[in-house]
């Protein structure tokens, strides 16, 4: 149990268009998901929280504007990275929590992850 | 000063070795703590939670010491699927919060 699957794996595009990634939890509902990048060499940054229903929270330095976060359902939750540039070329991975059966734990599981190149 | 601070790799072992990693992490407000493991361009996977009295999961051991902020992780006898980036792992608020990582990389 606790599957978590983001589409595309990975994807290429040409600077100045838009690339949506989705999360989906499989087999659990998703009350919050978590969106990470992660440059190369680099740790894990959370870029944003989002709670199924209400705006995403972002975390300091994170543009709202250009990472646009979507969780309308308790399944899915979507990432858009609006006008992409090179320095937008990361590995962003979702995790989603289930607040209720892991209340004690805020375990997260995670996505395998899309590698995004923009040329 | 990052708020999950590592062991700079890369760290490189002969099977069958033992490896200790440390971590320190500096808000004081943290309430749980984890390490991961993180193969080449994969996610990032739940290796063990730690706890104050220390715990072990086979070669696995982990401390944390919650009065300097310092968490370890020992692997003994190293295998080569060890090979891996270990990440120390902190949840403050819900949100988890990565160290940098250590690079382990074992030799035959």
């Amino acid at each position: 149990g606790a599957v978590v699957s983001q589409h595309p794996s990975w994807v290429i595009c040409k600077s100045g268009t838009s690339v949506k990634i989705e999360c989906r939890s499989l087999d659990f509902q998703a009350t919050t998901m978590f969106w990470y990048r992660q440059f190369p060499k680099q740790s894990l940054m959370l870029m944003a929280t989002s709670n199924e229903g209400s705006k995403a929270t972002y975390e300091q330095g994170v543009e709202k504007d250009k990472f646009l976060i979507n969780h309308a359902s308790l399944t899915l939750s979507t990432l858009t990275v609006t006008s992409a540039h090179p320095e937008d070329s990361s590995f962003y991975i979702c995790s989603a929590r289930d607040v209720f059966r892991d209340l004690k734990t805020d375990t997260q599981y995670f996505g395998p992850g899309t590698r995004l190149t923009v040329l | 000063r990052k708020e999950v601070e590592q062991d700079p790799g890369p760290f490189n072992v002969p099977e069958g070795a033992t490896v200790a990693f440390n971590c320190t992490y500096s808000n004081s407000a943290s309430q749980s703590f984890f390490w991961y493991r993180q193969d080449c361009r994969k996610e990032p996977k739940l290796l063990m939670s730690v706890y104050s009295s220390g715990n072990e999961d086979g070669r696995f051991t982990a401390q944390l010491n919650r009065a300097s902020q310092y968490i370890s992780l020992l692997i003994r006898d190293s295998k080569l699927s060890d090979s891996a980036t270990y990440l120390c792992v902190v949840n403050r608020g819900g949100k988890l919060i990565f160290g940098q990582g250590t690079e382990l990389s074992v030799k035959p």
